[in-house]
């Protein structure tokens, strides 16, 4: 059993279209991430939910969307994709203050 | 005010060598995890440290938290192949759970 299952794993795309990932948690945590790991690969927090509730946004343009549909689940959806946009993205879950689980990753790759 | 630093960026070792990868903040950290990430894969949790001067040991891996609570060292004893990978500090959030990663250090391992 995946503890954090992301999917697709590859997705390779032209600029301009919009596309979505998926993330799914079967541990029972109350708040899920998006980390987003560039080519140089520095983690950085995108987003955070607690139980479907936008706790953090960090600074991300507006072309990212997350949401929330229920605790076990933080989808992420991609306005208008940029060349810069290419990288690997994690979902992650956890109970606060404790260790965050992660996915496989998606690697976004832009053309 | 938020980074976490952390050096050396890159280390290349002879199997049998020993390797320490070190992180430092300006600001007093509730606590420090750390997580380690294989070619290819994604981030795994390793271990939390929370009290100062607080000392942990996994097999030959060696885990500190500064007297401070600022800087924290991960020593591997005798490295192996199957310690090849990058090795993440990360600052963790006591209300959000929120992770800020420091650059990582990234492992090579010769045999």
């Amino acid at each position: 059993d995946t503890a954090v299952s992301q999917t697709p794993k590859y997705l390779v795309t032209q600029m301009g279209n919009d596309k979505s990932i998926k993330c799914e948690q079967n541990l029972g945590h109350d708040t899920m991430y998006w980390y987003k790991q560039d080519s140089k690969k520095f983690l950085k927090i995108m987003f955070s939910y607690n139980n479907k509730e936008l706790i953090i946004n960090e600074t991300v343009p507006n072309r990212f969307s997350p949401k929330s549909p229920d605790k076990a689940h933080l989808n992420l959806h991609i306005n208008s994709l940029e060349l810069g946009d290419s990288a690997v993205y994690f979902c992650a879950s956890s109970q606060v203050s404790t260790e965050a689980f992660f996915g496989q990753g998606t690697r976004l790759t832009v053309v | 005010g938020q980074q976490v630093m952390q050096i050396p960026q890159y280390q290349h070792v002879q199997e049998g060598e020993d390797f320490t990868t070190y992180c430092n903040s300006s600001t007093t950290l509730s606590n420090i995890q750390w997580y380690k990430q294989r070619p290819g894969g994604h981030p795994v949790f390793l271990i939390q440290l929370v009290k100062s001067g607080e000392v942990k040991k996994q097999k030959r891996l060696t885990f500190q938290f500064g007297e401070a609570k600022k800087n924290s060292s991960l020593h591997i004893t005798a490295t192996q192949t199957t310690d090849v990978g990058t090795y993440f500090c990360a600052k963790g959030s006591s209300n959000t759970g929120k992770l800020i990663f420091g650059q990582g250090t990234t492992l090579q391992v010769k045999p």
